[in-house]
């Protein structure tokens, strides 16, 4: 079975500092690796994906995250955080294209000026 | 840009009631999900459907729920019999390739 973890329920960044949000995940196969972003009442939205080509995934709104085996994770990170960025993410993985997301308890992003 | 539209945004529902929560996914994907959210808590799988049938379903996906695409737009799931605990936001979602795309959600309230 998969699970994902995400360290973390809330992290708290000053503008323009690093983001940082930890994403370890449990797979027997090979996993697909995703983030998502959900603003306030709003769905989820893709940031970006691992789906075994690039180790180094670069998505929207200048995030990125590395996936590293050796280490079952895919952290997200952002060298410089704009108040926009304000959310929750979640990480998530799925076994193939398309199985089922399971998702992490998602980490609270807040950016204080 | 094509999206995955939910509706309706927020259904108050008694307990015991039937509620239907509707989706239209994008139009040329082939795999639909449905997903809720508990307030504060994870977003957790519930089912997925191809080719006009269930293809994976989760062990909160009981009897009280189905899930029917009548007529090849809409996609639809249905709680039988509405409980307290079944209040949350549901979420759809469809894909084609790896991506999964999100509707809105509705927030169902059972009171």
């Amino acid at each position: 079975a998969q699970s994902v973890t995400q360290l973390g329920s809330h992290v708290s960044v000053s503008e323009g500092a690093l983001v940082l949000l930890r994403c370890n995940y449990s797979s027997s196969v090979p996993p697909y690796l995703f983030w998502y972003v959900q603003y306030p009442n709003q769905g989820l939205q893709l940031l970006l994906k691992y789906t075994s080509a690039a180790t180094l995934v670069k998505g929207i709104n200048g995030f990125e995250a590395e996936f590293k085996k050796s280490e079952t994770s895919f952290h997200l990170t952002k060298p410089s955080a704009h108040m926009s960025d304000a959310a929750e993410y979640f990480c998530a993985v799925s076994e193939s294209g398309n199985t089922p997301l399971v998702f992490g308890k998602g980490t609270r992003l807040s950016v204080i000026a | 840009e094509p999206e995955v539209t939910q509706t309706p945004s927020h259904q108050v529902t008694q307990m015991g009631q039937e509620v239907i929560l509707r989706c239209v996914p994008i139009s040329n994907h082939l795999y639909f999900y449905w997903y809720r959210q508990i307030l504060g808590q994870k977003v957790e799988f519930l089912v997925s459907f191809y080719n006009n049938e269930i293809s994976e379903k989760s062990e909160i996906f009981d009897d009280q729920f189905s899930v029917e695409r009548p007529d090849g737009s809409n996609f639809t799931l249905k709680i039988r019999s509405t409980k307290l605990e079944d209040s949350a936001m549901y979420f759809c979602a469809s894909k084609r390739g790896s991506e999964a795309f999100f509707g809105q959600g509705t927030r169902l309230t059972v009171v």
